[in-house]
């Protein structure tokens, strides 16, 4: 199975703030990565997959980038409703894995 | 627009089988060439991809779920259902049902149910 790392697994950040979490695959995945939004209580959102594409309706202010091994996603200015718990993972191979999550609070 | 939903019992006791359902709206399972997965998240845990099913009934399992694992489909009720066999309290979760974006296995999972808890207990 392909591993799936995160890093931070938390961060406190402000409203405005620019903020940056990383995925590490434990092979390479090519650009088969997908990020997720996850509030309490609620099911993933799909945010982001093939690396960058940004998912119908999903504000500009997530990018994602990357290739191979090494993964970011992006919120260019966290606002009040992006305060969640954020997931990569890897669909390039079964069995589709997770990263353990960054969440995401406020400072 | 693509619905999804979750059914099933809340309550399983040890050693029985999980049985869930999840019943699509606003597209149907058997005219479009979707895959259709199960993902679990255990209370305050991450996230388990369980298995897929195509329409035609093709099925990947999770190697670590497999020897317990049943993902069937049912075409003209337009669901596709989860058997989870010889469950025990690890097998507490939120279960979800997704289907993929598009026409491909390796492709993202764009529609998530709203989950399902399960809670294994006696």
């Amino acid at each position: 199975d392909i591993q799936m790392t995160q890093s931070p697994s938390s961060l406190s950040a402000s409203v405005g703030d620019r903020v940056t979490i990383t995925c590490r695959a434990s092979q390479g995945i090519s650009n088969y990565l997908a990020w997720f939004q996850q509030k309490p209580g609620k099911a993933p959102k799909s945010l982001i997959y093939a690396t960058s594409s940004l998912q119908t309706g999903v504000p500009s202010k997530f990018s994602g980038s990357g290739s191979g091994t090494d993964f970011t996603l992006t919120i260019s200015s966290l606002q009040p409703e992006d305060f969640a718990t954020y997931y990569c993972q890897q669909y390039n191979s079964y069995p589709f894995t997770f990263g353990p999550g960054t969440k995401v609070d406020i400072k | 627009q693509l619905q999804l939903q979750e059914s099933g019992p809340g309550l399983v006791k040890p050693s029985e089988t999980l049985s869930l359902t999840c019943t699509v709206s606003g597209g149907s399972i058997s005219s479009s060439s979707y895959y259709w997965d199960w993902i679990r998240q255990p209370p305050g845990k991450g996230l388990e991809w369980i298995g897929t099913i195509y329409y035609t009934g093709s099925t990947f399992y999770n190697p670590s779920l497999k020897s317990r694992v049943t993902i069937s489909v049912d075409t003209s009720k337009n669901q596709f259902s989860l058997k989870l066999s010889s469950v025990t309290a690890a097998d507490t979760a939120v279960y979800y049902c997704a289907r993929h974006d598009s026409p491909s296995l390796y492709s993202n999972l764009g529609y998530w149910g709203q989950g399902s808890l399960v809670t294994v207990s006696s």
